[in-house]
C-alpha cells in the first residue's frame, strides 16, 4: 500500500495563477482533509470530506476550494493564489470506528507551495 | 470554537535529560491524539487517549490524559537524538468531529 500520496511535492507560483493539489489514498478511508502547515502555527484544516460526493469548510476555507469526485482522491484547488498561501500543504485520510470515534489520522509527505 | 493550546513551542535538551509537552483544551474533549513529525516530514500518529485520568505508555513516552478530559501530556524520559522533531497533540470535541490540533512543541536535543 502507497498509503497517502500527493502531487506535486514542490510548486512555484506567481500572484493570480491557479492550481490544483491532488491527493490520493489507498486504504478505503472514508473521511479525507486538507491542512496547511505555517511556522508556529501548527497544522490548521481547510477542507475536509466525510464521504464521496460531500465536502466541508475547515478553519481557513477561503481562498480554496476542494472537490471529492472519487472516494480515493482529494482535490484542492487555489484559483487566484497569493503570497498568503504561501505553505506547506497536508493530506490526512482517516475511518471512522463502530464507536463513533475517529480513527487515527494518515498524513501525506505534504505540498511545499510558494507564491510569489 | 474549540482551542487547543500546546506549551512550550520549543525545547531544548541534552540527550538522556527529560521532556515534557502539555496540552490544554478550552473545552472538554471527546479524545486526544498525539503525532510527531520528525524536520522535513510528515505528521505520524503516536496514541490516542479516550477515558479520563487514562495513562499509556510506548516504551520512554508517557501519555496521560487528564481527568477533566481537558488536558493531556506526553513525557519523555532520558531523551535520544531520534526523538527530534515537532510533537503535536490533537483533541476531539465530540465523537466523530474534527481533531483541532495544538501549534506543536519542537524538540532539539543536543548530543
Amino acid at each position: 500500500n502507497a498509503g497517502v500520496t500527493q502531487t506535486p511535492k514542490f510548486r512555484v507560483l506567481k500572484t493570480g495563477q491557479s492550481m490544483t493539489l491532488l491527493c490520493a489514498q489507498d486504504m478505503n478511508h472514508e473521511y479525507m482533509y486538507w491542512y496547511r502547515q505555517d511556522p508556529g502555527m501548527g497544522l490548521r484544516l481547510i477542507h475536509y470530506s466525510v464521504g464521496e460526493g460531500t465536502t466541508a469548510k475547515g478553519e481557513v476555507p477561503d481562498g480554496y476550494n476542494v472537490s471529492r469526485l472519487k472516494k480515493q482522491n482529494f482535490l484542492l484547488g487555489l484559483e487566484s493564489a497569493a503570497p498568503s498561501q504561501t505553505s506547506v500543504y497536508f493530506c490526512a485520510s482517516s475511518n471512522l470506528r463502530a464507536s463513533g470515534i475517529t480513527d487515527t489520522q494518515y498524513f501525506g509527505p505534504g505540498t511545499r507551495l510558494t507564491v510569489l | 470554537g474549540q482551542q487547543v493550546m500546546q506549551i512550550p513551542q520549543y525545547q531544548h535538551v541534552q540527550e538522556g535529560e527529560d521532556f515534557t509537552t502539555y496540552c490544554n483544551s478550552s473545552t472538554t474533549l471527546s479524545n486526544i491524539q498525539w503525532y510527531k513529525q520528525r524536520p522535513g516530514g510528515h505528521p505520524v500518529f503516536l496514541i490516542q487517549l479516550v477515558k479520563s485520568g487514562e495513562v499509556k505508555k510506548q516504551k520512554r513516552l508517557t501519555f496521560q490524559f487528564g481527568e477533566a478530559k481537558k488536558n493531556s501530556s506526553l513525557h519523555i524520559t532520558a531523551t535520544q537524538t531520534t526523538d527530534v522533531g515537532t510533537y503535536f497533540c490533537a483533541g476531539r470535541k465530540t465523537s466523530g468531529s474534527r481533531l483541532t490540533f495544538g501549534e506543536g512543541t519542537q524538540l532539539t536535543v543536543n548530543p
